[in-house]
């Protein structure tokens, strides 16, 4: 069965940076892209981006170009999302999404990781 | 301020039928399909709707959507307690170059 894993909660101070993994299992790992989704506390969904572990093609939400990094490992069927300078408002439960292709559109979350808790603070 | 307008909240009694609207532009709705989630507390988000319309599998044929220039809407029939969520919906946005979703609406069953 397709499953989505996540690593585990972290805390970072502000300044920091955080890597988070997202481990694909249960089907043809490179036929498919990952996007990130996070949400604040009380907050909506934020996408963040996505990646095609095909080619490694990526495409990030203006709104953290220059501050996240998407990354495939192949090998292992896990993508990585790093995110650096981290802020307060940083702190959100960040999800990983399959990608998925109908009629030359995109759509992600037919599956879900767990998501993971970010928290920032100093 | 999201890019997707939606109603904060919506609410009606069991057994009815409810619609959330989803309001956009030229630039999103009116040129991409529409993606619908439902997020029931502190879980992760789960698909609905893709390309407007379709049901993924094992999704309820009490859920439907539909589009129209650059609004689209989620239908709920037969409304049950546990449909008490949080609705979002999303698409693409050429100017933006990114997905975006809506601000997020919460049904209440009455």
């Amino acid at each position: 069965q397709v499953q989505l894993v996540q690593s585990g909660a972290e805390v970072k101070k502000p300044g920091a940076s955080v890597k988070v993994s997202c481990k694909a299992s249960g089907y043809t790992f490179t036929n498919y892209g990952i996007s990130w989704v996070r949400q604040a506390p009380g907050q909506g969904l934020e996408w963040m981006g996505w990646i095609f572990p095909y080619n490694a093609n990526t495409n990030y939400a203006q709104k953290f170009q220059g501050r996240v990094t998407m990354t495939t490992d192949t090998s292992t069927t896990t993508v990585y999302m790093e995110l650096r300078s981290l802020i307060s408002d940083d702190t959100a439960v960040y999800h990983c999404a399959r990608v998925s292709l109908h009629g030359g559109s995109y759509y992600e979350g037919d599956y879900w990781g767990q998501g993971t808790l970010v928290t920032v603070s100093s | 301020q999201s890019v997707l307008t939606q109603p904060p909240s919506v609410s009606e009694a069991p057994r009815q039928r409810v619609t959330i609207s989803c309001s956009g532009s030229s630039s999103n709705i009116g040129s991409n399909a529409v993606n619908w989630y439902q997020q029931l507390p502190g879980k992760a988000p789960k698909l609905l709707i893709y390309y407007d319309n379709l049901l993924p599998s094992g999704v309820s044929a009490r859920f439907s959507g539909s589009k129209s220039g650059t609004s689209a809407s989620l239908a709920i029939s037969g409304l049950q307690s546990e449909d008490e969520a949080d609705y979002y919906c999303a698409t693409w946005d050429d100017s933006l170059n990114g997905r975006v979703f809506g601000g997020g609406t919460k049904l209440t069953v009455l």
